[in-house]
Formats: structure tokens, sequence, C-alpha cells
């Protein structure tokens, strides 16, 4: 399966515990996107990547949250003291530009529970 | 915030033609129109995009009108499988000003009944 793959796929963890999540992109696409999503609402986008420059962050993102991309391949999100307000799904997507458009294409989510 | 409007729910008998209709009325010249489906605890599928044609492919056909304002998503024979939440997104092209990031509303909930 050469789709975008996301490790773990259930996390849970007691509040202020520390949690980090993986992805691995489509091989050859260079971009980068993580979203969260909590129940009955939409993704949200939290972070971009473009190759290993992360140049995008939502205000979601707060000071507990980071994201790397080492070598523009496989990201991490991290999240520290974790609240229960964190349970959500975590969803990594990726994309290769196509002129003026490109098509995202998501992983399976890492679904959390802070309890 | 979102900039499409989107009805909250749909019924659709299986092996009918589902029609998810979208309102993007402030959309831009330049902007796309994608929409993207979500099967319960699944991430987003991709499905289609379109610019000011009509478009089609294997999953759907996305019918834009003449004035960009409104789109209609169109499964020609739907199944239960397409049981989803879809979403209608406007997005500019990526550019430097943009990083391609979507925009997600609320979606229709499509319920394909047997």
């Amino acid at each position: 399966d050469t789709g975008v793959s996301q490790d773990p796929r259930h996390k849970i963890t007691k509040r202020g515990q520390n949690v980090t999540f993986r992805c691995d992109p489509i091989s050859e696409h260079n971009r980068l996107y993580w979203y969260r999503q909590t129940l009955g609402q939409g993704p949200e986008f939290l972070t971009y990547f473009q190759n290993e420059a992360q140049l995008e962050k939502s205000r979601l993102l707060s000071d507990r949250f980071s994201a790397e991309r080492p070598k523009g391949s496989f990201s991490t999100l991290e999240i520290q003291r974790t609240e229960q307000g964190d349970s959500a799904m975590y969803l990594c997507a990726s994309s290769m530009r196509q002129g003026a458009w490109e098509t995202q294409y998501f992983g399976p989510g890492t679904r959390l529970l802070v309890l | 915030d979102a900039k499409t409007t989107q009805p909250p729910s749909m019924d659709c008998a299986e092996g009918r033609a589902a029609n998810l209709p979208c309102n993007h009325s402030t959309i831009s010249g330049n902007e796309y129109v994608y929409w993207y489906r979500q099967i319960h605890s699944q991430g987003p599928q991709y499905i289609i995009h379109g610019l000011k044609n009509n478009e089609t492919n294997e999953m759907a056909s996305l019918i834009i009108t003449e004035d960009r304002k409104s789109s209609t998503l169109i499964l020609p024979h739907a199944t239960l499988r397409d049981t989803a939440v879809y979403y209608c997104i406007v997005r500019p092209p990526h550019g430097s000003s943009n990083t391609g990031k979507l925009i997600f509303g609320q979606g229709t909930t499509l319920q394909v009944k047997p």
C-alpha cells in the first residue's frame, strides 16, 4: 500500500502525559499537513510542511504542540502535558503540487483519548 | 471560516443518483471547488475538483454553475458504501501566500438507504 500511513491508530493516555504520533506520507509528496478533528466537526488545519520546513502553524497549535519533519519524509506530532480537550482524531495528509492545484491524500488518522 | 454552505443531511435510495448541493457565493475567480468525503472513523477521501468546467471521474461528476456560485456533486448510482459525510471546499491555488490548507465546514451527511 503506497498511501499515507499513521501510527498509532489509537492512543489512550492520562492527562499530563506526553504523546507522539507519526505520519508517513506518500513517498514522492513534498507537502505534508496535520489536521485535528473533534467529534461532529470537520477537520481543522494545524500545520503545514514543505519538505522539512514548517511554513504555517494554526493558532490551534498551542505551545504544548510541536511538529517536525526532519528529513522531509515522515513527520511527528508531539503533544506535551496532554489535556482532556486534546482528545480528537489527528489526521495527516500529503500532496504534491501539480501546476496551480494539488490533491491532498489523507491517512487513516490517530484517535487520541485523554483520560 | 468555511466559504461554503451545505445542507446538514440528505437521504438517497440505493441505486439512485445522489445530488449533493453546495453554495459558494463568495468564490473568487481563481479558486477551485473540491469535494472530499469521510466514511465513519476513516480519513477524508478525495473525490473530485473543478474550476469552471464540469468534471467527471470514476467516482462522481461535478457540475459548477456558470456564475460559479454553486455546485452539485453527483454520485450516479449510490450504494450503501457511499454513506458518508461529504465536504465541499473552496480553495485558492497554491502560491506564495497560500499554503494549500483545506478549510472544512460541517459537510453533508449522506445516508444511502436500501
